[in-house]
């Protein structure tokens, strides 16, 4: 399995507050991805980063930013949650390259805002 | 733009029985193609893949996908269902114009009936 974790792994937060989830991979992958997960929408792109500070907008960033400082670490903000944003969020990599062009996902963080 | 439509949001056959999963993409240039499965609380974890070369690809737990661009498919099929195969399946499409970019189907939900 691809070494990839997030933290934190269940979350509970009010309306109105930060919240910061973390994805780590152990991979050296250049690229990371983070998704939300809602019943019937599949998987949604939410932001991307294709090398340390560069990062790039997916199809459902409003509300959310992202920074990437360390090729390991790829973090995903919610400045001020809302319950719309009530969500199961994956994180994937994915090295790029024609050879091993997949993504890997980790095992998800459960966010729900109350 | 690139998309992806899975006909059947849920799926049940009996145990023993042919499994068609049904992916149809859009995409204005060669396609990248993939089908993950998911099982409960977990994340996504790649079950085939299509790049390049053979139109016929082979994939973990007997599953195989046949690309045809004729069709703009992409089908899922395995001849026998196990009871294991119980899950979630999404396929997804990319290609190397999207920035690595993947765009994930809505998620077929298969069952199996003893």
């Amino acid at each position: 399995d691809a070494g990839i974790t997030q933290s934190p792994r269940h979350k509970v937060t009010e309306t109105g507050t930060p919240v910061t989830l973390r994805c780590h991979q152990t991979e050296n992958h250049r690229y990371m991805y983070w998704y939300r997960q809602d019943p019937g929408h599949g998987l949604r792109l939410i932001h991307y980063s294709y090398g340390v500070k560069d990062t790039d907008k997916g199809e459902v960033s409003d509300g959310y930013s992202v920074s990437r400082s360390k090729t390991e670490d790829f973090l995903l903000t919610l400045e001020s949650a809302t319950s719309s944003q009530t969500s199961v969020y994956f994180c994937a990599i994915s090295d790029g390259t024609i050879i091993s062009y997949e993504q890997y996902f980790g095992p998800g963080t459960r966010l729900t805002v109350t | 733009a690139q998309s992806v439509t899975q006909l059947g949001s849920h799926v049940s056959v009996s145990e023993g029985a042919l499994v068609l999963l049904r992916c149809n993409y859009s995409s204005s240039v060669p396609p990248y193609l993939f089908w993950y499965v998911q099982y409960p609380n977990q994340g996504l974890q790649l079950l085939l893949k299509y790049t390049t070369g053979a139109t016929l690809v082979k994939g973990i737990n007997g599953f195989e996908a046949e690309f045809k661009k004729s069709e703009t498919s992409f089908h899922l099929t395995k001849p026998s269902a196990h009871m294991s195969d119980a899950a979630e399946y999404f396929c997804a499409v990319s290609d190397q114009s999207t920035g690595n970019q993947f765009y994930f189907g809505t998620g077929t939900s298969l069952t199996v009936i003893p």
